[in-house]
């Protein structure tokens, strides 16, 4: 059974960058799979942030891209994001997730982590 | 770009009762869609993808069809662990969700 574990900071300051990893369990990040961030404000509705492949390949929300970098350590397994320039529309739980593949194109998210909160406050 | 629409926004519903949601797409996507089931405070789980395919340990109760721009989720008999908020999503080409629909008890 794969398991995702979101880490890092529940709390960032504005205009400071959020930097959060999630470390891969029961599964190796270059198995094959894409790894997804998403994320959710308090009350609101899920919002796709990116993908990634063990290569580096990438592929980021449009509304995000020019503040968010994703990258892939195989050494631990993990995969990790960052958001700059945070503004308090930023505070929500983000969770990382695996992509499923179905007939070579992404489906879906089949395994998500527990979630972390991110608050952004001065 | 593509926008993803849930109806209805809320459902109030009994124990027994078949249940179904529609998401729409503002543009075609073949059967790229997936569903996932949320219960607070937890992240979501994936119900079905490809429109149809019933996820492995989801029960034969929930069901999923449609293609192109119109999709539904159907609980043939809800039980009270279904009360929950469903989303559906796209992924393949321009990867969103939809708003949600929360299934309340009557």
């Amino acid at each position: 059974q794969v398991q995702l574990q979101e880490s890092g900071p529940g709390l960032a300051k504005p205009s400071e960058t959020l930097s959060l990893t999630c470390t891969v369990s029961d599964y190796s990040v270059t198995g094959g799979h894409y790894w997804g961030w998403i994320r959710q404000p308090p009350g609101k509705g899920l919002e796709f942030i990116g993908s990634i492949y063990h290569s580096g390949s990438t592929y980021y929300n449009p509304s995000l891209k020019s503040r968010v970098t994703m990258s892939v350590d195989t050494s631990k397994n993990q995969f990790s994001l960052k958001l700059s320039s945070v503004t308090a529309a930023d505070t929500a739980v983000y969770y990382c997730a695996r992509v499923l593949l179905f007939s070579g194109a992404a489906a879906a998210f089949d395994f998500w982590g527990q979630g972390t909160m991110v608050s952004v406050s001065s | 770009d593509i926008q993803l629409t849930q109806s209805p926004f809320f459902l109030s519903a009994s124990v027994g009762d078949r249940v179904t949601i529609t998401c729409r797409a503002s543009q075609g996507i073949s059967s790229y869609l997936a569903w996932y089931q949320q219960k607070p405070g937890k992240a979501p789980n994936l119900l079905i993808y490809a429109a149809s395919t019933l996820q492995s340990g989801v029960p034969s109760r929930f069901s999923g069809s449609g293609s192109g721009t119109e999709f539904t989720l159907t609980i043939s008999s809800l039980q009270p662990e279904d009360f929950a908020t469903y989303y559906c999503q796209h992924l393949n080409s321009y990867p969103l969700f939809g708003p949600g629909t929360k299934v309340d008890v009557k």
